[in-house]
């Protein structure tokens, strides 16, 4: 069974730029999450999507938006790019995210390197 | 979102010696779940732990959910040099139930031979 794949694999852009990154989920999952992975401050949540419908979102600024189509699949997008937004970012997504009674465990993708120069 | 305290922040270690490594909340949390995540790769989920008390083992991995649910700890037993990466902790980032997760800045741990 495939992982979440997300692409591109790499990504460099400049400052003021926009960018849009994709992620698949393992087949079946309903959820996916968004999380940057910059240097010095560890794995920050950025997004959440489920069936659809955006169910969260962690302290970002309102220029990272994002969205999930109907086969599930998603896309961030950050407009305006800063010189610190260069991460990684990676996506992840579990079976059902509303469960409501514990975390579904989620599995993550290998991620994006977005550098911005 | 809940703040997550890990340490220690890095471990040098000989190969074959035991590992332990927490994380603390200022908050409740009613999940706890330590990843581990190699290079250019995405975090791999290691131990789940989801009830005060609870005493997880995966292995040579074994992990507890403090009974105050504020806290968690990782043990690593007799490590050998595939141990090697960044381990995290996370819980769900409003503090329980469904949802994105927040995680710990992370132990390097890095084995000598």
């Amino acid at each position: 069974e495939a992982g979440v794949t997300q692409s591109p694999t790499h990504l460099i852009k400049t400052r003021g730029q926009q960018v849009t990154l994709r992620c698949s989920p393992i087949s079946g999952h309903t959820s996916v999450y968004w999380y940057q992975q910059a240097l010095g401050l560890g794995l920050q949540f950025l997004l959440w999507y489920d069936e659809g419908e955006e169910r969260n979102r962690g302290n970002f600024p309102p220029r990272f938006s994002g969205r999930q189509f109907p086969n599930y699949s998603s896309e961030l997008n950050v407009n305006a790019l800063e010189l610190e937004d260069s991460a990684l970012y990676l996506c992840a997504s579990s079976l059902a995210g509303t469960s409501g009674i514990s975390t579904d465990t989620q599995y993550f993708g290998p991620g994006t390197r977005l550098t911005v120069l | 979102g809940q703040q997550l305290n890990q340490s220690p922040q890095s471990m040098f270690i000989q190969e074959g010696e035991d590992v332990s490594m927490n994380c603390t909340s200022s908050s409740i949390f009613n999940t706890w779940l330590w990843y581990k995540q190699d290079p250019g790769e995405g975090p791999v989920l290691l131990i789940a732990l989801y009830k005060a008390g609870e005493l997880t083992s995966n292995g040579r991995l074994t992990a507890q959910f403090g009974i105050t649910r504020k806290d968690s700890f990782l043990n690593i037993s007799a490590s050998i040099p595939s141990d090697v990466g960044i381990y995290f902790c996370a819980g769900p980032y409003s503090g329980g139930g469904a949802d994105g997760l927040t995680f710990g800045k992370g132990t390097h741990l890095i084995i000598q031979p």
